[in-house]
C-alpha cells in the first residue's frame, strides 16, 4: 500500500459526460502530481499542486482542470469527454527523490 | 525540456538469468534524478531503484542494479537471477533538481515490456 488513495478505480462514461478523479495523498505530503497514461502518449504530467496551489502544469487540456482542498486531497476534472480521453490516470505525492503513486483510475470513455 | 528514451519496446529472459534494460536521456542539467519504476500487471507504479546524479557509484538495490553513465547520458538497469515476478513494464524517468517550473515532475520513457520465460 503506498498511502496514496485514488477513487473511483474504474469508471466508464459516454462522450461529452463531466467525471471527477479524487486522489489523497499520503498523510502529511502536501504535493500532488496527476499523470494520464495512454498508449499512444505514454505517461504524461498533466498538472501539480501544492499545499492547495497549483505549481506546474504540463500537457493538460483546457476541458480538464485540478485543484488541491485544504485536507489536502486533489480532484481532477475532465468534461466534454472525448474517445481519447480514454487512460489510466495516476495521482502521486513526492516522497525523497521520488514519487509514490497511487493504484490509478481507469476511465473508459464511450 | 528533458527527453527520455527507452529504445526497447519488448525484451525477454529465462527465469534465473540476467537482463539488461536501456535507458538514454537528453538534458542540460548537471543535477538531477534518475529512476526505474515497474508497473505490473496490476498497473500500480512501483519503484524500483534510483539513481542521484552527482553519485558516480551506481546504484543497487537486491537483484537490480544500474549502469549510470553520466556523459553518455545513459542509465541502463540490470535485472540478475530474474523471477517470473519480474515480469512488468519498465520505466525509466528523469526528476531534476532544479527548483524551477518542472518543480519536480518526472519525465517518462515509453516503456520496456519485459517478458520472463520459466
Amino acid at each position: 500500500d503506498s498511502g496514496v488513495t485514488q477513487t473511483p478505480k474504474h469508471l466508464i462514461t459516454a462522450t461529452g459526460q463531466r467525471v471527477t478523479l479524487r486522489c489523497s495523498p499520503r498523510s502529511g505530503d502536501l504535493s500532488v502530481y496527476w499523470y494520464q497514461q495512454s498508449l499512444d502518449q505514454g505517461l504524461q504530467f498533466l498538472i501539480q499542486y501544492y499545499n492547495g496551489e497549483e505549481r506546474a502544469k504540463g500537457n493538460i487540456l483546457e476541458r480538464f482542470s485540478a485543484q488541491q482542498f485544504p485536507d489536502l486531497h486533489s480532484e481532477l476534472n475532465l468534461s466534454s469527454l472525448e474517445l481519447g480521453d480514454s487512460a489510466l490516470y495516476f495521482c502521486a505525492s513526492s516522497v525523497p527523490y521520488g514519487y509514490t503513486f497511487g493504484s490509478g483510475t481507469r476511465l473508459t470513455v464511450v | 525540456a528533458q527527453t527520455v528514451t527507452q529504445s526497447q519496446p519488448e525484451m525477454s529472459v529465462q527465469e534465473a538469468e540476467t537482463v539488461t534494460l536501456s535507458c538514454t536521456y537528453d538534458t542540460s542539467e548537471s543535477d538531477y534524478y534518475l529512476f526505474w519504476y515497474k508497473q505490473p500487471p496490476s498497473r500500480q507504479m512501483i519503484l524500483v531503484i534510483r539513481q542521484e546524479a552527482y553519485k558516480q557509484q551506481n546504484a543497487t538495490e537486491n537483484r537490480f542494479s544500474v549502469n549510470f553513465q553520466k556523459a553518455a547520458k545513459s542509465f541502463s538497469l540490470k535485472i540478475s537471477d530474474s523471477q517470473l515476478g519480474d515480469a512488468a513494464m519498465y520505466f525509466c524517468a528523469y526528476r531534476s533538481r532544479n527548483r524551477g517550473s518542472t518543480l519536480g515532475r518526472l519525465y517518462f520513457g515509453r516503456g520496456t515490456q519485459l517478458t520472463v520465460w520459466p
